[in-house]
């Protein structure tokens, strides 16, 4: 079965500060999928990438794709207080089972004024 | 109309009572998912609905029972729970099952705090 390994388990940042979080699969992915959770809240999506060396932004976040599709990254710039939550990545596996989203550990994130 | 809205929020329940949780759509998708996330832990998968027919049961214990009247609505039936199934139970929908890649993911509700007392 698929496994997705995400690091750091949690981050505390200084605001300003920039950060990088890291989403590594056993498998090759098919879809990667970035979400942000607030505590206790439901899944907001942020961008998905499917092509390896995709790089998408959406104000500060910045994802990215490795090559071989094994690895994927989410780069904040400038952190702000209000990117702070859990953040998920979450993947099909390439057999597709169908509608089965896994997902990763996730990255607790903390950002200190 | 780009939300699913689920109900109620927050429930206590005994582990004797009969209740429902209820999820609603309005973005025209035809797959709808029921998720459970304990504290501090990733979303686990439980149904799958697509097209109102229940497609994938990731062998939850039948205390659990789904619904899906139409393509808009998702319920899930709980009776004779256990304090161990407390947990945030999200509802999900996309265009359709994954066949493929879905281009815009998943959109996820904002959670029923479920505890079971």
């Amino acid at each position: 079965s698929q496994e997705l390994e995400q690091s750091p388990q949690s981050l505390i940042v200084q605001e300003g500060k920039n950060l990088t979080i890291n989403c590594t699969s056993s498998k090759t992915l098919y879809g990667l999928y970035w979400y942000k959770q607030k505590y206790g809240e439901g899944l907001i999506f942020l961008m998905m990438l499917q092509k390896g060396g995709e790089e998408k932004s959406h104000e500060k976040i910045t994802a990215k794709l490795d090559e071989k599709k094994q690895q994927s990254s989410l780069h904040i710039t400038a952190s702000q207080p209000s990117h702070a939550g859990i953040y998920l990545c979450g993947a099909l596996p390439f057999y597709n089972q169908g509608g089965k989203l896994i997902f990763g550990q996730g990255t607790e994130l903390s950002v200190k004024p | 109309d780009t939300e699913v809205t689920q109900t109620p929020k927050h429930l206590v329940m005994g582990m004797t009572n009969k209740k429902s949780l209820k999820c609603e759509q309005h973005m025209g998708h035809r797959a709808m998912y029921w998720y459970k996330q304990k504290a501090k832990k990733p979303p686990e998968l439980m149904f799958v609905y697509s097209y109102e027919k229940l497609s994938i049961n990731e062998s939850v214990p039948s205390r659990f029972s789904p619904e899906c009247p139409n393509s808009s609505l998702l319920n899930l039936h709980l009776h004779a729970l256990q304090p161990e199934d407390s947990a945030l139970y999200l509802c999900a929908s996309s265009q359709e099952r994954a066949v493929g890649v879905l281009s815009h993911g998943y959109t996820f509700g904002s959670g029923t705090r479920l505890t079971v007392v």
